[in-house]
């Protein structure tokens, strides 16, 4: 059964925090990517990588950064957290061709306070 | 830019009843279309994708759907709603050639029984 997990359900950090979320796959997908959901906007692509150590910005990649040391995990990175990232983040994973279903995680619920 | 527009934010049907939810997108080729759904506090499943070929295709949990190139939309139905069918809904295309998506805001459906 193929699998994306996240590192946590639930988080809660300060304004200003580094905050890290993990994200890693088991189907030696070569892509990934990082959304965020909200209200009424649907899904937003932050950043996909489509390969180890590269990575694409997607359309709202402002106040985020990634990581890619391994294929099977892809990390963002919020440099100083805002109350305005406050949201829920998905993952997902999918094989490089343009036709392939991409596979999603069950989600960060993200609170910055 | 292309785009992706379900313009029911909520929609709400007894339990039974025949369902269609719409979907409408802006590209400018070919496109590579998807519906999934998300459950309360799930990420996203894929119900079923549009590549090429037959205009109608079938999906999992008995739900298909009909791509019209003429009018530009990709709508799913289902002839008989279960209440487990009560989630969001989404419709994508697919963009570039890194298996990129675009989101639509999403449908909310609610099943009255």
């Amino acid at each position: 059964d193929v699998k994306v997990t996240q590192s946590s359900r639930y988080l809660v950090k300060r304004t200003g925090e580094k905050v890290f979320l993990e994200c890693v796959q088991d189907m030696d997908h070569e892509n990934m990517f990082w959304y965020r959901q909200d209200p009424g906007l649907g899904l937003r692509l932050i950043y996909f990588s489509y390969d180890v150590k590269m990575k694409e910005k997607g359309d709202i990649p402002e106040g985020y950064s990634v990581s890619r040391e391994k294929k099977e995990r892809f990390s963002l990175i919020l440099e100083s957290a805002s109350t305005n990232q406050t949201s829920m983040y998905l993952c997902a994973s999918s094989l490089l061709l343009r036709e392939s279903e991409q596979y999603f995680g069950p989600g960060t619920r993200l609170t910055v306070t | 830019a292309q785009s992706v527009t379900q313009p029911d934010i909520h929609i709400t049907v007894s339990e039974g009843a025949s369902l269609e939810l719409r979907c409408n997108y802006s590209y400018g080729a070919t496109p590579y279309l998807f519906w999934y759904v998300q459950s309360p506090g799930q990420g996203l499943q894929l119900l079923l994708k549009y590549f090429s070929g037959d205009t109608l295709v079938q999906g999992i949990k008995g739900f298909e759907a009909e791509f019209k190139r003429s009018q530009s939309s990709f709508n799913l139905r289902k002839p008989s709603v279960h209440w487990s069918d009560a989630a969001e809904y989404f419709c994508a295309v697919g963009e570039g050639g890194y298996n990129k998506l675009i989101f639509g805001a999403g449908t909310r459906l609610a099943v009255h029984p």
